[in-house]
């Protein structure tokens, strides 16, 4: 157990609408990561927050968006929501250094 | 032509054997390396990370990163069952954008 918790596990939902996963990061972790895992793409990197503060970003569509909370927890949200964004979404955290992140057991998303 | 290039295998070897897992790249800008380690149905964990060139060791796992090549390796000595996952390369310029391969997947038979 990592230590970085993520809900739902699974999700499925339609074309066109619009989900909500939610990460929280390890205890005492500033750092959120947000990644997407397909079969056919592989591991991205979408967004990094830092203190609430968006750090960097990666392949994030314009219909995703992030943010961090100020607890800490962080939320991804996806809209119009297409069958090619079903795939696995894992958040990840770390410390004040970037090269050990703990990821979390992931949201699977299913978009019918 | 993906920034980030890995065999996906599968590959298979007996219980013992050593295990030489590679990706290639095209950006000279990365400068941060990295091995995740990921079995079924979980999240990736960090095995390896190294900077700029050269070998780095830990137990029965050594990294290595040539940039002149723009190729990364990853070896498992003395491989157990217990080392069959899923193994990504990750790669990064500046420590705050990360690209990954898709992955090699290893299974080490008994």
């Amino acid at each position: 157990d990592s230590g970085v918790t993520q809900t739902p596990k699974h999700l499925i939902t339609a074309t066109g609408q619009r989900v909500t996963l939610r990460c929280s990061p390890r205890s005492g972790d500033l750092s959120v990561y947000w990644y997407q895992q397909s079969l056919d793409q592989g591991l991205q990197f979408l967004i990094q927050y830092y203190n609430g503060e968006e750090r960097a970003k990666g392949n994030i569509l314009e219909r995703f968006s992030a943010q961090q909370f100020p607890d800490l927890h962080s939320e991804l949200n996806l809209s119009s929501l297409e069958l090619g964004d079903s795939a696995l979404y894992f958040c990840a955290s770390s410390g004040t250094s970037w090269d050990t992140q703990y990821f979390g057991p992931g949201t699977r998303l299913t978009v019918l | 032509q993906k920034e980030v290039e890995q065999d996906p295998g599968p590959l298979s070897v007996p219980e013992g054997a050593i295990v030489s897992l590679n990706c290639t790249y095209s950006n000279s800008a990365f400068q941060y390396f990295m091995w995740y380690r990921q079995y079924s149905r979980k999240g990736p964990e960090l095995l390896m990370y190294t900077y700029s060139s050269g070998n780095k060791e830990d137990g029965r796992f050594t990294a290595q990163v040539d940039k002149s090549s723009k190729y990364i390796s990853l070896f498992i000595r003395d491989s157990q069952p217990s080392d069959s996952a899923t193994y990504l390369c990750a790669m990064s310029p500046t420590g705050n954008q990360f690209y990954f391969g898709t992955g090699t997947s290893l299974t080490v038979i008994p």
